[in-house]
């Protein structure tokens, strides 16, 4: 069964502009990644975050994470055509050994 | 540095006929292993996982099958495919921790069952 849940499903935005995604899950976890899919291909791991942790950077990402309300963004600055693809948060839960949940996704859309 | 193959990338198949995708990973020893499907536009879901070499978890009954007969490899089976078995197949692994790494996956293998 699905753990995260990213919203908003699809986003469209100008180059340039920033993209934010959110993600809510519903049990206590160890940490928090996000992952990028182009169109077709294998996902590619972005950034992780633990549950001991609040916010994080990467580059042009900056992701967030608040347990008490059992959710977290993904911020990417700066958006390029290039960052058009579908992203998704997993979840590692605690005191489930090797299981991560994938949210349904959401579809970003950056226009040149 | 670490590798994983999977293969075919495209396969057609008829409902009944047998089904075998293999995933093979290089550059690391005794990863955590997994397949996942994904349905078109929606999420992943995890089919199975492994934690070494014969062990194998299943999260959702159905027909399919894993096995893993050698430490870096991983097999997705079934002896007779159903319409439902459509999908996108994905291999993963990560390297066995306590905390939950990352996990780096092949590029898929799209299934479509005719």
């Amino acid at each position: 069964s699905q753990q995260g849940e990213e919203d908003p499903q699809a986003l469209s935005i100008q180059e340039g502009e920033n993209a934010t995604m959110n993600c809510s899950y519903k049990t206590s976890i160890n940490n928090l990644q996000w992952y990028r899919q182009n169109s077709g291909r294998g996902l590619v791991h972005l950034i992780l975050i633990r549950s001991n942790e609040r916010e994080k950077h990467s580059g042009r990402l900056r992701v967030t994470l608040d347990t008490s309300k059992k959710s977290s963004s993904l911020l990417i600055t700066a958006s390029r055509a290039a960052d058009t693809a579908s992203y998704f948060c997993a979840t590692k839960i605690l005191w489930v050994n090797n299981d991560m949940r994938f949210g349904a996704g959401t579809r970003l859309t950056v226009k040149p | 540095s670490q590798t994983i193959h999977q293969w075919p990338a495209t396969l057609v198949q008829p409902v009944g006929s047998p089904l075998s995708l293999e995933c093979t990973v290089e550059g690391t020893s005794n990863p955590n292993l997994y397949w996942y499907r994904q349905a078109a536009g929606r999420g992943l879901q995890l089919l199975f996982y492994s934690v070494g070499i014969g062990q194998i978890s299943s999260e959702v009954p159905q027909n399919l099958s894993a096995s893993r007969p050698q430490d870096r490899q991983f097999i997705l089976s079934s002896k007779k495919l159903l319409l439902s078995d459509s999908g996108f197949y994905l291999c993963a692994w990560s390297a066995q921790d306590r905390v939950g790494s990352p996990l780096h996956f092949g590029n898929g293998t799209r299934l479509t069952v005719t």
